[in-house]
């Protein structure tokens, strides 16, 4: 079974400074997508970057990007010039690309790290 | 569009009480997920369906749990006998149903709040 693992319960991070989130995985597939999301105090969840496995490109979304090492099973999200609506908790996740095309397993998630942002 | 709807938002029931949980996908979705997510945790897969099919179920804690989408739109997800531990909140989430993130990207909802007393 795969598991997903985030080191830090709370990080905190000044206005307009960058900040890394860590997150490592394990796994025995070589295909596989991973997510990071956001959960705001609304408690709702929302994407906010997605990596393929077999891209050796990391993804990127406006301010948000990753650093992923695949042979190392890390899989980071970095925040730059961070904002106040950046407070969240945010989840990494994983899941396997062995479902067909008709769908595909559920997502395995990390407890995920608490961001602050100080004004 | 409309997204996901869960209901209800909130339900408190005592121990041994079943409860049942409804999830209504985006519209033309065909995968359907439900998870669990406990305080101060990540959420946790329980199971999901293709239209009606139950694809797969490993995730449910125990036979207290299940869940149906009987006409492989609007599921529900039954707890019978209900217990304090069960406290949590139930999501779901739902996708197209294609290959590929992007195109399999999971939408959640918002939530349904449940309290075992």
């Amino acid at each position: 079974a795969q598991t997903v693992t985030q080191s830090q319960p709370e990080m905190s991070v000044q206005e307009a400074e960058t900040v890394t989130l860590s997150c490592t995985y394990d796994t025995s597939e070589s295909d596989y997508y991973l997510f990071w999301y956001k959960q705001p105090p609304s408690r709702q969840m929302i994407l906010v970057i997605r990596q393929e496995a077999y891209k050796q490109q990391n993804a990127t979304e406006n301010r948000f990007s990753v650093n992923f090492q695949k042979a190392a099973k890390s899989f980071s999200l970095k925040i730059s010039d961070s904002q106040l609506g950046d407070a969240a908790m945010y989840f990494c996740a994983y899941r396997s690309a062995r479902g067909s095309g008709g769908g595909a397993d559920g997502l395995t998630f990390g407890k995920g790290t608490h961001l602050i942002i100080q004004p | 569009g409309a997204g996901v709807s869960q209901s209800p938002r909130y339900k408190v029931t005592k121990r041994g009480q079943d409860v049942a949980l409804r999830c209504d996908p985006i519209s033309g979705h065909v995968s359907l997920y439900w998870y669990r997510q406990a305080l101060g945790q990540g959420p946790e897969f329980l199971t999901y369906f293709n239209y009606e099919a139950q694809q797969d179920k490993s995730g449910l804690p125990n036979d207290r749990f299940s869940a149906e989408r009987p006409e492989g739109s609007i599921s529900t997800l039954t707890i019978q006998r209900t217990e304090q531990r069960d406290s949590a909140m139930y999501r779901c989430a739902s996708s197209l149903g294609r290959a590929g993130p992007a195109l399999n990207e999971q939408y959640f909802g918002p939530g349904t709040r449940l309290t075992v007393t």
